[in-house]
């Protein structure tokens, strides 16, 4: 039973550049959560999806940032136009229905703007 | 300050030693959760308390929580090297968590 499954785990991109990170979340859990990390911080919220819908986006940046969590296939959090300061950690978790023994996190993708 | 703040910022003990790490919230909360995070890593889930628990054991882990006061603490007894990582309180208030800063330890051979 594989767990949270993040790629890439490092991704390049130039300004303006776009980033596509995906994430499948463990088998049977039907709620995902995608967070970002900044240097030397902790995580911070972004985005709350079930399957083909957005629950919580109350953390996502106003622009160039969506997500999605198709019927079939991985979440997709993707941002548009890069900028340096986008740079950071992103972690996607899952969790079943009822979250009652903590939420199972991805290894991340480490995003480098350059 | 932000939900779910760690002290202290970093912890440096020797090995066999105990651990001591606090965190303070300021919301009502569902659930508490501790994780871990090694260097570069993702992180870890160690233990989740409820609001309706006081403390709760997990190996060399013991967590307690104080509603009243909106703060948690973990103990990790005789410590090891291999413990050296941060350490993150996060609050559950139904569809998110909220992280605080963490605790850096670590455990001196």
């Amino acid at each position: 039973n594989a767990g949270v499954m993040q790629n890439p785990r490092h991704l390049v991109r130039r300004r303006g550049q776009e980033a596509r990170l995906r994430c499948s979340p463990m088998k049977g859990h039907s709620h995902v959560y995608w967070y970002r990390q900044l240097p030397e911080e902790g995580l911070k919220f972004m985005v709350y999806l079930q399957k083909e819908n957005i629950i919580d986006e109350s953390g996502m940046p106003k622009e160039r940032f969506s997500a999605e969590f198709p019927k079939e296939g991985p979440s997709i959090l993707r941002i548009q136009q890069v900028v340096r300061g986008d740079s950071a950690a992103y972690f996607c978790a899952s969790s079943p229905d009822s979250p009652n023994y903590g939420y199972t996190f991805g290894s991340g993708t480490r995003l480098t703007v350059v | 300050s932000q939900q779910g703040e760690e002290d202290p910022q970093a912890l440096s003990i020797q090995e066999g030693e105990n651990a001591t790490m606090n965190c303070s919230y300021k919301t009502s909360i569902n659930n508490l959760q501790w994780y871990r995070q090694n260097s570069g890593r993702g992180l870890v889930h160690l233990i989740l308390i409820r609001s309706n628990e006081r403390e709760k054991h997990s190996g060399r882990l013991r967590v307690t929580l104080d509603t009243s006061k909106k703060s948690s603490s973990l103990l990790i007894t005789a410590s090891r090297a291999a413990d050296t990582a941060s350490y993150f309180c996060a609050t559950d208030r139904g569809s998110r968590l909220t992280f605080g800063e963490g605790t850096q330890l670590t455990v001196n051979p």
